[in-house]
């Protein structure tokens, strides 16, 4: 089953821009996770946000939670070459080891 | 290093050739699992496992099994490959715990013809 659905699908910027991607889910959660996929390779894991947290940072990323409209975003400042990549949330619900996975956005950084 | 090694890479099969995809983590992790990702439909659990000896159905089970008879590995078996498992599957594996991360392995791009 399907919870995660990030917004944009895909999404093309400047280096240099700022990139937001969103992530929207369906039940009450234990943590939204983000992951990146560089074309065809294996998820790398980025941030981890708790139920009770609302915002992270790690980096260049900057991560919120809004519970109570079931969302979250991904911010990427300052992007890169480096950042274009597919980037997927996931979600994991109470006592559930079980990651729910989003369709993913694809971002294009334009040199 | 640390890491998830999946092989093969890269396969391609015929209709109802039994095949293996070997998965092996390094970590002493507990908990490990098989997905696959196909286009438009992000990734769906196969199988995953929670210890040795211990395995359970994910979202999308038909066609497949897996086995752990040791902690470290995990293989996915197609006893009977179709045409409809043509996909991209990825081994993950964490510790157990509520907050813990999943490490993937590179991914193995199977065809089935």
């Amino acid at each position: 089953s399907q919870q995660g659905e990030e917004d944009p699908q895909a999404l093309s910027i400047q280096e240099g821009e700022n990139a937001t991607m969103n992530c929207s889910y369906k039940t009450s959660i234990n943590n939204l996770q983000w992951y990146r996929q560089n074309s065809g390779r294996g998820l790398v894991h980025l941030i981890l946000i708790r139920s009770n947290e609302r915002e992270k940072h790690s980096g260049r990323l900057r991560v919120t939670l809004d519970t109570s409209k079931k969302s979250s975003s991904l911010l990427i400042t300052a992007s890169r070459a480096a950042d274009t990549a597919s980037y997927f949330c996931a979600t994991a619900m109470d006592s559930n080891y079980q990651l729910i996975w989003g369709a993913g956005t694809k971002l294009i950084i334009k040199p | 290093e640390a890491q998830v090694t999946q092989n093969p890479r890269y396969l391609i099969t015929v209709t109802g050739k039994k095949l293996t995809v070997t998965c092996s983590q390094n970590m002493n992790h507990e908990y490990m699992s098989w997905y696959r990702q196909d286009p438009g439909l992000g990734l769906r659990q196969i199988y995953y496992s929670m210890n040795v000896e211990v395995t359970d159905k994910g979202d999308v089970p038909e066609g497949y099994k897996v086995s752990r008879k040791e902690k470290r590995n995990f293989p996915l078996i197609l006893e009977s490959p179709s045409p409809n498992q043509t996909s991209l599957y990825f081994c993950a594996s964490t510790l157990l715990g509520t907050y813990n991360e999943q490490f993937f392995g590179p991914g193995t791009r199977l065809t089935v013809l």
